[in-house]
Formats: C-alpha cells, sequence, structure tokens
C-alpha cells in the first residue's frame, strides 16, 4: 500500500530564516505530487504541483519554491521566511494514470514563523 | 470563474440527527467531485469520488451524491466520532493533470 511521509510535523521559524520541508511517498512510482497551504479555517491553496522529476509548476507567485529531486521526493523550500508564510503545509500525491484524480495528502508541517 | 462553495460553514448535531451538508460548483467542465474529512491538525482522509450526475457513494453513515450543480455528504445518524472538517473539492476537463478546486469546508460537531 501507498504511504505518504511529511517532516518535520511542525517548525517555529524567525522571521528571514530559510525552510525546507520534506515529503516522500511509499509504494508507487512515477506520482504526481503538490503543494497545499491551509490557513486558519480556511480552504487549501496549491502551491506547487509535479508530473515528474525535475517539473515543478507554481500556481502562486510567492517566496517559496520546490523541487524534486526523486521521484517520490518533493521539497518546499524558502530562502527567507515572511511572516505570512505561516500555515499548515500540506503535500498529496496522485496515480499518474487516467481515469483518476484522486489526491492523498500527508499527515502535514504546521509552520509557525515568529 | 470556476468556484467551489460549501455551506453551511459550521453545522452542529446531536448524535443520531441525520444532516446533509451542500457543495456547489460552478466550473467550465466537471471531471470529478472529491469529499475529504479533516480532522483538526491532521491531513484530508479521501471519502468519495463522484464523476456523473446521478452518481451516489456510501460509506458507513456517510453518503455523497451528485447532481449537475451541486453534490451533498449525507450524515445519517451521526456519533461524535463524526465531528470534523469535511471538505469538497472539483477537477476540471480543462485540466488534464487533475488540479482541485477546493471548497472553505464545513465543520461539524456532533455532541452525545
Amino acid at each position: 500500500s501507498q504511504t505518504i511521509h511529511q517532516w518535520p510535523a511542525t517548525l517555529v521559524q524567525p522571521v528571514g530564516s530559510p525552510l525546507s520541508l520534506e515529503c516522500t511517498v511509499e509504494g508507487t512510482s512515477n506520482p504526481n505530487l503538490y503543494w497545499y497551504r491551509q490557513a486558519a479555517g480556511r480552504g487549501l491553496q496549491l502551491l506547487f504541483y509535479s508530473v515528474g522529476i525535475g517539473q515543478i509548476s507554481s500556481e502562486v507567485p510567492q517566496n517559496l519554491s520546490a523541487s524534486r529531486p526523486q521521484d517520490r521526493q518533493f521539497i518546499l523550500s524558502s530562502k527567507k521566511l515572511l511572516l505570512s508564510d505561516s500555515g499548515f503545509y500540506l503535500c498529496a500525491w496522485s496515480p499518474l494514470r487516467e481515469g483518476t484524480d484522486t489526491q492523498y495528502f500527508g499527515p502535514g508541517t504546521r509552520l509557525t514563523v515568529l | 470563474e470556476d468556484q467551489v462553495t460549501q455551506s453551511p460553514e459550521a453545522l452542529r448535531l446531536q448524535e443520531g440527527e441525520s444532516s446533509s451538508l451542500n457543495c456547489s460548483y460552478t466550473v467550465s467542465g466537471l471531471r470529478g467531485l472529491f469529499w475529504y474529512r479533516q480532522d483538526p491538525g491532521k491531513g484530508p482522509e479521501f471519502l468519495f469520488t463522484l464523476y456523473s450526475a446521478g452518481e451516489e457513494k456510501e460509506k458507513e453513515r456517510l453518503k455523497a451524491t451528485l447532481t449537475k450543480k451541486e453534490s451533498f455528504l449525507h450524515i445519517t445518524a451521526p456519533k461524535p466520532e463524526d465531528s470534523a472538517t469535511y471538505l469538497c473539492a472539483a477537477t476540471m476537463t480543462t485540466d488534464s493533470w487533475g488540479k482541485f478546486q477546493f471548497g472553505a469546508g464545513t465543520q461539524v460537531v456532533v455532541t452525545p
């Protein structure tokens, strides 16, 4: 069966510090991968998606970036965090095959920028 | 503009009191409608996918239905463990990679 991991689970960082969040998927190959942010009491905002190694598309301009160095690894980064980057970050994966768009989410990372 | 709207924002139920959540969508061409359950501090858990108007799916006390303009999530005889935020999302035929358009969610609290 497939499993998705995210770490760290929680993170408190000062404004201006760098960020690296990691997501890995087990039990599948060549998945679509996604990064979302969820602000308190709000819906999910898609940040980045990837259909393959090194292929990243950005949905929202911001000071965040994403990379996919391996098939089942997705990394969210920032060089300098802003207060507005605080939120709940979710990684998701989807099978790369016709007829199914279902996305499966990881446990999330709670980021607080002070 | 593609949009997914959920109502109500919050719902408080007595144990055993059945109710329905609404997800209305205005998208250029619906490919799929998805329901998720999210517990506080956790990632969304997949519940159902619906692809065609008239389609229904059930899982324990939950039943999802789909029309051409909206989807309903019916909760029958809820228990306190059904308390969660329920999210719906839509994918469009114009997006080849299945981009999700999420609603803001309905927070459900079931009291004993």
